[in-house]
């Protein structure tokens, strides 16, 4: 099976743009999870979707959204980026929503906010 | 909460040594606990995970850790490390609700031939 895939891999932006990162999961994966990762704050969680319903949201900013569609591919969107948005994004897919499901984590998207 | 906190930000080894990479969690209720490893540009790999079902995970690439409930640990260990080893990794809880991870700090591993 093909792994997570993330796309784009890299990502310039500057202050005030938006940016969508899109993530593909796991063939039969109806799970796809979000996280940001930071030199600072480390790996945090962002939010998970399950039959594209958003399951759980961490503690991040409105302007972080995301959504996922019908075939199981998610994105996810920030509005009016900030200088602390630079980050990698990683999507990690699963195929169920239960406690200790594996999950597995695609390449991520290296966003640099100018 | 539920929490995980690794100690040791860097940890150098020689090449063919023991590899011991800590990790206590903080749960309130029986823990999901996971081991994954992350080389540079890359996402991360699942090494191992514990489940209740044994004490000590074997994982991937000779890794193993011990579940020690007393003690509130995960600790990671290899017999003897290789220069492949040399890479970030991360202790991870899942939360009670759903497929949450919280993640601890990291320890990057150093591997000196």
């Amino acid at each position: 099976k093909a792994g997570v895939t993330q796309t784009p891999r890299y990502l310039i932006k500057t202050r005030g743009q938006q940016v969508t990162l899109s993530c593909s999961p796991i063939s039969g994966h109806r799970s796809v999870s979000w996280y940001q990762q930071t030199p600072g704050q480390g790996l945090q969680f962002l939010f998970e979707y399950f039959s594209e319903t958003q399951r759980n949201k961490g503690n991040f900013p409105g302007r972080f959204s995301g959504r996922q569609f019908s075939n199981s591919r998610s994105e996810m969107n920030v509005s009016t980026l900030e200088l602390g948005d630079s980050a990698l994004y990683l999507c990690a897919s699963s195929s169920q929503v239960l406690q200790g499901e594996t999950q597995y984590f695609g390449p991520g998207t290296r966003l640099l906010v100018l | 909460a539920q929490s995980v906190t690794q100690l040791g930000s860097h940890v150098s080894v020689s090449e063919g040594a023991l590899v011991l990479l800590r990790c206590n969690y903080s749960s309130s209720v029986p823990p999901y606990l996971f081991w994954y490893v992350q080389y540079p540009n890359q996402g991360l790999q699942l090494l191992l995970k514990y489940t209740s079902a044994a004490t000590l995970v074997k994982g991937i690439n000779g890794f193993e850790a011990e579940f020690k409930k007393s003690e509130t640990s995960f600790h990671l260990t290899k017999p003897s490390a290789h220069m492949s080893d040399a890479a970030e990794y991360f202790c991870a809880v899942s939360n009670s609700n759903g497929n949450k991870l919280v993640f601890g700090a990291g320890t990057i591993l150093r591997v000196k031939s």
